[in-house]
């Protein structure tokens, strides 16, 4: 366990539902992060939270939305996606972004989604 | 070109031999390199990290860098099936974004 969370561990949706993802760490960390893992690609960062301020937008379809109510809690929100954003979401979180080059990102298990 | 760049593999070794994995980086002026792994299924795990020219080691693992070249690498000594997994590089660039390649998945035979 490396002390980041995340719920649901799976979750499968309608191109119409509207869901969240919700990720927790445990670590007293002051950065969190948004990754999609697609098959046989390189991880893509989505969003970067830094002490709860956004710092980090990836040109990521509005139809993706964060939320960082916290240091400690991110969520995801999702409504109206499409097949190809099904993937393996990952959150992430780091002590010290702005110690660039020495941060190390600590990843939760991921979600699992799947877009009917 | 990518600015990570990674074999996929996939990488195939007898157990107990030495597994290398090799990663090279676009961006000249990156400082540090980070090294995951990655089970099926699962969510990348940190092995180790690297920040000067050389070797470091850790355990079964050597992380080499060679920061002139542009390259680096990941020897597993001693190979067990359960290294079995997909090896993910990470480079921090010099706008201080962490990059990550596509991954090299390894297999290590019995």
């Amino acid at each position: 366990e490396t002390g980041v969370t995340q719920t649901p561990r799976h979750l499968v949706m309608g191109m119409t539902n509207k869901k969240s993802l919700k990720c927790e760490q445990h670590l007293g960390h002051n950065a969190m992060y948004w990754y999609k893992q697609s098959a046989k690609k390189p991880l893509e960062l989505m969003f970067v939270y830094s002490l709860e301020e956004r710092v980090e937008n990836n040109s990521v379809p509005s139809r993706f939305s964060p939320e960082c109510p916290n240091s400690s809690h991110l969520f995801l929100h999702l409504h109206t996606l499409q097949p190809e954003d099904s993937a393996l979401y990952l959150c992430a979180s780091s002590r010290d972004p702005s110690a660039a080059g020495t941060d190390t990102q600590y990843f939760g298990p991921g979600t699992r989604l799947t877009v009917l | 070109q990518k600015e990570v760049e990674q074999n996929s593999g996939p990488l195939s070794v007898p157990e107990g031999a030495i597994a290398s994995l090799n990663c090279t980086y676009s961006d000249r002026g990156s400082q540090s390199f980070f090294w995951y792994r990655q089970y099926s299924g699962k969510s990348p795990e940190l092995i180790m990290f690297i920040y000067s020219n050389g070797d470091k080691e850790d355990g079964r693992f050597t992380a080499q860098l060679n920061k002139a070249s542009q390259y680096v690498s990941l020897l597993i000594r001693d190979s067990q099936p359960s290294d079995s997994a997909t090896y993910l590089c990470a480079v921090y660039n010099q706008g201080g974004k962490l990059i990550f390649g596509q991954g090299t998945e390894l297999s290590v035979k019995p």
